[in-house]
């Protein structure tokens, strides 16, 4: 199985923070990559697809970047609603895993 | 809207099986594959396979649930179905189902939007 590693496991971070989280994948899984928000309680939404592409809906504020085995999701300007927890997924081989998950915090 | 719209939770006791319905709306329900993913308390996310709406039904389960998991769907009532079988207190977890987030009809992407609301499924004797 390709194991997906984030890091790191929990970030504290002010509103208005530029925020950079990375998963790594232990073999290259070109850019089959995405990420996930979820908030306590509810389901995963997406973000982002395709390691760059910013789903419909999605605030500008988030980005993708990363090919082969190292990807980031940032953040640029942290706002209130974006404290959650974020999971990247790779999606270039069955079975489909994830990443263990980064929880933002406030500082 | 696209809206998925899971059953009710569920308290079995190991060794029992269970069964979570998922009912598909606001689009073609055959064309659009659909996974499951489940959550243990506190933990992160595990995939467990995926399931054609169309023809005949097709699925590929994770290994890990290979003998333990049937997905199955009815296209009358847009609904499919995941039942686990032989359940442990392991399996005390929300499940979820999603759609494949992919943009063309009937083509397996293998990323998740949107997801159901989940079903919260506790093993306990």
């Amino acid at each position: 199985d390709t194991q997906m590693t984030q890091s790191p496991s929990t970030l504290s971070a002010s509103v208005g923070d530029r925020v950079t989280i990375t998963c790594r994948a232990s073999q290259s899984i070109s850019r089959w990559l995405a990420w996930y928000q979820q908030k306590p309680g509810k389901a995963p939404k997406v973000l982002i697809y395709k390691a760059s592409s910013l789903e419909s809906g999605v605030p500008s504020r988030f980005s993708g970047s990363g090919s082969d085995t190292e990807f980031t999701l940032t953040i640029s300007s942290l706002q209130p609603d974006d404290f959650a927890t974020y999971y990247c997924q790779q999606y270039n081989v069955y079975p489909l895993t994830f990443g263990g998950g980064t929880k933002v915090e406030i500082k | 809207q696209v809206q998925l719209v899971q059953s009710g939770a569920e308290v079995k006791k190991p060794g029992a099986s269970v069964r979570v319905s998922c009912k598909a709306s606001g689009y073609i329900f055959t064309s659009y594959y659909m996974h499951w993913v489940r959550q243990a308390p506190g933990q992160g996310l595990e995939w467990m396979g995926i399931i054609n709406p169309s023809g005949g039904g097709s699925t590929s389960y994770a290994e890990k649930f290979q003998d333990r998991v049937t997905m199955t769907r009815d296209t009358s009532t847009s609904t499919v179905y995941m039942e686990l079988s032989t359940l442990r207190s392991e399996d005390t977890a929300v499940y979820y189902c999603a759609r494949d987030g992919g943009k063309q009809q009937l083509v397996r992407s293998n990323w998740f939007d949107p997801w159901g609301q989940g079903t919260l499924v506790t093993v306990s004797s």
